[in-house]
């Protein structure tokens, strides 16, 4: 099993709609969970990080953790085309950033 | 305060030649990854350093590739002898502690 997975989609929502990308993690040691975009031929950014169960909000994002189910999900509101993106869960775990294999989104104008 | 840093943006490489990939961590970081992405592949987790320390390089090839991170100036991976099969982006990110931030990449294409 992997440390981090994802649906790799691709995941299309059409603007204005409400995006949702999961992931799981096997560790329940873990501790700390990140959620990257990365754009085509760009590098990961940092989007949102999230250390405690519940929902942890940053504008029109919104991650939500429940350790107990070892789930880590991102919510994008009002979507746009800008947000097209792969969107990559990461989880720590000892030494090392796990990553999942991220999922791509699209927003249809 | 300046990002991650990674030299050279692009880099070409015969078969058989040495490269070398800087990271100039942002300021106050400490700790530095390094991750290597094929296209259309996730990122995978090559070595975790701290200054003058290697702490974890359990997903680096045990031939022909090696990291540093000195007391001063950048973390170097070092890839000998590249091979095509070297052929992908390599991103190096920095760390306080917790949250890592990206460079902006260095693609290696070996010929």
């Amino acid at each position: 099993q992997k440390e981090v997975e994802q649906n790799s989609g691709p995941l299309s929502v059409p603007e204005g709609a409400i995006a949702s990308l999961n992931c799981t993690y096997s560790d329940r040691g873990s501790q700390s969970f990140f959620w990257y975009r990365q754009y085509s031929g760009k590098s990961p950014e940092l989007i949102m990080s999230i250390y405690s169960n519940g929902d942890k909000e940053d504008g029109r994002f919104t991650a939500q953790l429940n350790k107990a189910s070892q789930y880590v999900s991102l919510l994008i509101r009002d979507s746009q085309p800008s947000d097209s993106a792969t969107y990559l869960c990461a989880v720590i775990l000892g030494n090392q950033f796990y990553f999942g294999t991220g999922t791509s989104l699209t927003v249809i104008p | 305060n300046a990002g991650v840093m990674q030299n050279p943006r692009h880099l070409v490489r015969r078969r058989g030649q040495e490269a070398r990939l800087r990271c100039s961590p942002m300021k106050g970081h400490s700790h530095v990854y390094w991750y290597r992405q094929l296209p259309e592949e996730g990122l995978k987790f090559m070595v975790y350093l701290q200054k003058e320390n290697i702490i974890d390089e359990s997903g680096m090839p045990k031939e022909r590739f090696s990291a540093e991170f000195p007391k001063e100036g950048p973390s170097i991976l070092r890839i000998q002898q590249v091979v095509r099969g070297d052929s992908a982006a390599y991103f190096c990110a920095s760390s306080p502690g917790v949250e890592a931030f990206f460079g902006q990449g260095t693609r290696l294409t070996v010929v």
